[in-house]
C-alpha cells in the first residue's frame, strides 16, 4: 500500500483481556515506531525497531506491553491483561532510514471497558 | 536524554496575520528536528524537517521553520495564517541520525476568521 496501515482501526475490549494491534509499514522502510496518544495529550514513545538491530524498548510502560517485528515487515503490539488506563490511540510510524521523516498510520483506537 | 518543549498549549491568531509556534529541544549530539500537524480524527502529517544546512527550512502548506543552535529552538512560522491551518502541531527531535523520535506535548493553533 501507499502508506502505513494499522488494524484494527477501533478495538473495544474488556478489562483483563489481551489485545494485538497490527502495523504494516511502507514497503522498504527499515525503521518502525510505536507511540501511544491518550485523549488530549501528546505522543508517548513506546518502542522503536531499526532493521535487524535490537529494538529500543525503553518506552514500554510495563511488562504487559510487548512488540514484535518480522524483519522489515509487519509489526504487532500486544497488550496483555488490559487495564482501563491502556485506553488510547496507538500510532505506528515508519521511515525509510532512521534519519529521515517518519510517516504515520491512522492509528488504532483502543477502549478498555 | 533527548527532550522537546512546546511552551504554549494554545496559540490564537487572526487570519492573514503571521503565526509562530514555539519549540525548544535538548540533545547531547546533533539534533534532527521535525514538525508534524494533526487534524481532528486524522493521523499525523509531516510538515518539514531540519537535518543540516540552511537554518531556514521550508515545508508543506507554506510553513517554514528556523533552526537556532544557540537558543536550541526550532520555531514553526507562516507569514499569513489561514483558518484551515487550525490544528494540533507537534515538534519532534532525534538525537543524531539513529534512534527514537521524541515529541513535544503539542500546541493547538486556532486561526480566527
Amino acid at each position: 500500500g501507499a502508506g502505513v496501515s494499522q488494524s484494527p482501526s477501533n478495538k473495544v475490549t474488556e478489562k483483563g483481556k489481551d489485545v494485538e494491534l497490527r502495523c504494516d509499514p511502507i514497503s522498504g522502510h527499515t525503521a518502525l515506531y510505536w507511540y501511544r496518544q491518550r485523549l488530549g495529550q501528546g505522543l508517548e514513545f513506546l518502542i522503536y525497531f531499526q532493521g535487524n538491530s535490537a529494538p529500543d524498548k525503553s518506552g514500554l510502560p510495563s511488562d504487559r506491553f510487548s512488540a514484535e517485528r518480522t524483519g522489515e515487515s509487519v509489526s504487532t503490539l500486544t497488550i496483555q491483561r488490559t487495564q482501563q488506563e491502556d485506553s488510547a490511540v496507538y500510532l505506528c510510524a515508519s521511515s525509510k532510514q532512521s534519519n529521515t521523516e517518519a510517516f504515520f498510520g491512522q492509528g488504532t483506537r483502543l477502549t478498555v471497558v | 536524554a533527548q527532550s522537546v518543549a512546546q511552551p504554549e498549549d494554545q496559540v490564537n491568531v487572526a487570519e492573514g496575520n503571521p503565526l509562530t509556534v514555539k519549540c525548544t529541544y535538548s540533545v547531547s549530539g546533533n539534533p534532527y528536528l521535525f514538525w508534524y500537524v494533526q487534524y481532528p480524527n486524522r493521523g499525523l502529517q509531516f510538515l518539514l524537517k531540519y537535518i543540516t544546512g540552511d537554518n531556514l527550512v521550508k515545508g508543506s502548506y507554506g510553513f517554514e521553520a528556523e533552526f537556532n543552535k544557540s537558543q536550541t529552538s526550532f520555531h514553526l512560522k507562516k507569514p499569513s495564517a489561514l483558518v484551515s491551518d487550525s490544528a494540533l502541531y507537534f515538534c519532534a527531535v532525534r538525537d543524531g541520525s539513529y534512534g527514537k523520535l521524541t515529541f513535544g506535548q503539542g500546541t493547538i493553533l486556532t486561526v480566527h476568521p
